[in-house]
């Protein structure tokens, strides 16, 4: 059983519609992370929650919505995507070593495959 | 611009050949190196990761050599199997924020 779960594994919508990205981890960790994977590109760091609250967003479009509501679940809003967001949205967790030095691996999930219509 | 970059983009090689990816980066800050594996239709999963105050970290057939002058660090796999198949990843880190490479798609013939 992977540390970290995301549903659904695969979404088709339409630029219309909205939907909900979900993440759930069971590491105890207190950071977490989206990103989204596109081919032959580096992994594109989205959003980042320390303690359930945001510490980065990096110039990612307001139609991307993210929320996190406890250090355990994080949750990707979509409203009217574009077919360029097509790609595998990844979630993330680690240990933020809170200024210690002391660098904790991510753990990813195995990513929601969305195509947009 | 890209923070880390890494080569090359495909590798074949034979089982029980040595495979070798490659690595730079230029932010002096990175203090930790992790590579991560992806098995088509699954998540990256953490392979091995070295911080820089060694030059070498083995894990079975895993061996990350760093180079801090250089700023380069690659990842060699030795008698490598067809399971080793995979998209490999580079990352770099200066905190809790982490910095991909593009990844190499390795390929072990059997």
């Amino acid at each position: 059983e992977t540390g970290v779960t995301q549903t659904p594994r695969h979404l088709v919508m339409g630029m219309t519609n909205k939907k909900s990205l979900k993440c759930e981890q069971h590491l105890g960790h207190n950071a977490m992370y989206w990103y989204k994977q596109s081919a032959k590109k580096p992994l594109e760091l989205m959003f980042v929650y320390n303690f359930k609250e945001q510490t980065e967003n990096n110039s990612v479009p307001s139609r991307f919505s993210p929320e996190c509501p406890n250090s355990s679940h994080l949750f990707l809003h979509l409203h009217t995507l574009q077919p360029e967001d097509s790609a595998l949205y990844l979630c993330a967790s680690s240990q933020d070593p809170g200024g210690t030095g002391n660098n904790q691996p991510q753990h990813f999930g195995d990513g929601t495959r969305l195509s947009i219509l | 611009q890209q923070q880390v970059k890494q080569s090359p983009q495909s590798l074949i090689v034979q089982k029980g050949g040595i495979s070798i990816i490659n690595c730079a980066y230029e932010n002096t800050a990175f203090d930790y190196f992790p590579w991560y594996q992806q098995f088509p239709g699954k998540g990256p999963a953490l392979l091995i990761a070295i911080r820089p105050d060694v030059s070498e970290k083995k894990e079975g057939r895993f061996t990350i050599s760093f180079n801090k002058s250089a700023k380069q660090f690659s990842l060699h796999i030795m008698d490598s199997q067809p399971g080793d198949s995979a998209t490999y990843f580079c990352a770099a880190s200066p905190g809790n924020q982490f910095y991909f490479g593009t990844g190499t798609s390795l390929t072990v013939i059997p």
